[in-house]
């Protein structure tokens, strides 16, 4: 049984790139949502995916930012010219759905810790 | 606009007592609440949830209490164990499926 897996789990970029994570859900998991944690602070929404479909985005979510899951699996969150106060955890979760029931539990993976210098 | 609010950041218990976790909440529209506990350099892990139609949930040594009126629920821990040391968030739901709005957080250290 594997969990939610999320690489890289660190990475320091320079002011300016641009950083790509991906996140792999729990197979058959058909959301998969995207959350942001910073220092003292829990996890705030940026994004979520019925699917391939995105259903919803947070305003935290500029447009430097975007996501993707394009075949319904995995999913890929860029950030592009990174700036210091991009510097988080960047935390993917996914969630089930039985007999078209919807679950509220969501189960996070262990994160992608991102630096931004 | 804290919808989810954990007012205490930091709690110490000793080994074998009760541990008691609160959270408020403002938003109406909430029908489900969870908790989840988090070590360091990991996720969140699911720990227990209630619905709102409820007021108790139990779960071995974790029982979860929702006081509706008063838009408040809290995580007791009986007895509180050394491994329950970790930062415990409140999270909160709308429907099934929907995003996650979380509190703060409050940090638990268990005293042999």
């Amino acid at each position: 049984d594997t969990g939610v897996s999320q690489n890289p789990r660190h990475k320091i970029t320079k002011r300016g790139q641009n950083v790509t994570f991906r996140c792999d859900p729990i197979s058959e998991h058909n959301r998969l949502y995207w959350y942001r944690q910073t220092l003292g602070q829990g996890p705030e929404f940026l994004t979520y995916f019925q699917n391939e479909a995105q259903l919803e985005k947070s305003r935290l979510l500029s447009d430097r930012f975007s996501a993707e899951r394009p075949k319904g699996s995995f999913s890929t969150l860029e950030i592009q010219r990174t700036e210091q106060g991009d510097s988080a955890m960047y935390l993917c979760a996914s969630s089930s759905s039985r007999d078209s029931q919807l679950s509220y539990e969501q189960y996070f993976g262990p994160g992608t810790r991102l630096t931004v210098t | 606009d804290q919808q989810v609010k954990q007012n205490s950041p930091s709690l110490s218990v000793q080994e074998g007592r009760i541990s008691i976790l609160n959270c408020d909440y403002t938003n109406s529209m909430f029908d489900y609440f969870l908790w989840y506990k988090k070590y360091p350099a990991e996720g969140p892990t699911f720990l227990i949830s209630i619905s709102s139609i409820k007021d108790k949930n139990e779960d071995g040594r974790f029982t979860v209490f929702l006081n509706k009126s008063a838009k408040h629920l809290s995580l007791h821990i009986v007895p509180s164990q050394p491994g329950d040391s970790a930062v415990y968030f409140c999270a909160a739901s709308r429907s099934s499926g929907d995003k996650l709005t979380f509190g703060t957080g409050t940090r638990l250290a268990v005293r042999p």
